[in-house]
């Protein structure tokens, strides 16, 4: 039980494009999830919370306009990284709370992204 | 002075040892403890998971956390090849959001 997945695993774009990753609980419903962004070799930075129904709470630091969230459904929860750049490459990871145990976050497999 | 300490290793050991990672931290805050597992290239994967102070076992697993001195460590028994990988531990307050705050990682290699 508590499977994350995210897709897509991997995507290489353009400069410019925008991109959009997907986060989903498989098998139980998440009225929250978390965005994190890692670089190699350094450990999970957090974005942004998402609660479902309500506007994302984002990350000191974090641009709200450069990457939008959405969390439309409780195992739905949507990352779109626009007008990306190279600076924007990284391995970008979402996490769902397990609803009853929200002191537990179990996280998606997470996504490669490189721009070029 | 970061609110998660956990050295970067690497942690190379020989098979069939034992390992022991720990992290330190200061805020007293924190109730929630947990120990994840990352392969190279992969999302984190929830070992262990503790609540306030106290030991828990789980296989060849052993979590400890010592409010006290402010200080968590995981134990491995046995350790395999397959244990390679980097451990995060994480933490969190007793709150609305349960914020996971994480140390820097630990790279352990475990040598055939």
């Amino acid at each position: 039980g508590a499977v994350v997945s995210q897709h897509p695993s991997r995507v290489i774009c353009k400069s410019g494009t925008s991109v959009k990753i997907e986060c989903r609980s498989l098998d139980f419903q998440a009225t929250t999830m978390f965005w994190y962004r890692q670089f190699p070799k350094q450990s999970l930075m957090l974005m942004a919370t998402s609660n479902e129904g309500s506007k994302a709470t984002y990350e000191q630091g974090v641009e709200k306009d450069k990457f939008l969230i959405n969390h439309a459904s409780l195992t739905l929860s949507t990352l779109t990284v626009t007008s990306a750049h190279p600076e924007d490459s990284s391995f970008y990871i979402c996490s769902a709370q397990l609803a009853g145990a929200e002191e537990t976050q179990y996280f998606g497999p997470g996504t490669r992204l490189l721009v070029l | 002075q970061k609110e998660v300490e956990q050295d970067p290793g690497p942690l190379s050991v020989p098979e069939g040892a034992i390992v022991s990672l720990n992290c330190t931290y200061s805020n007293s805050a924190f109730q929630y403890f947990m120990w994840y597992r990352q392969y190279s290239r992969k999302g984190p994967e929830l070992l262990m998971y503790t609540y306030s102070s106290g030991n828990k076992e789980d296989g060849r697993f052993t979590a400890q956390v010592d409010k006290s001195s402010k200080y968590i460590s995981l134990f491995i028994r046995d350790s395999q090849p397959s244990d390679s990988a980097t451990y995060l531990c994480a933490m969190s307050e007793m709150d609305s959001s349960y914020k996971l705050i994480f140390g820097s990682g630990t790279r352990l290699l475990v040598r055939p």
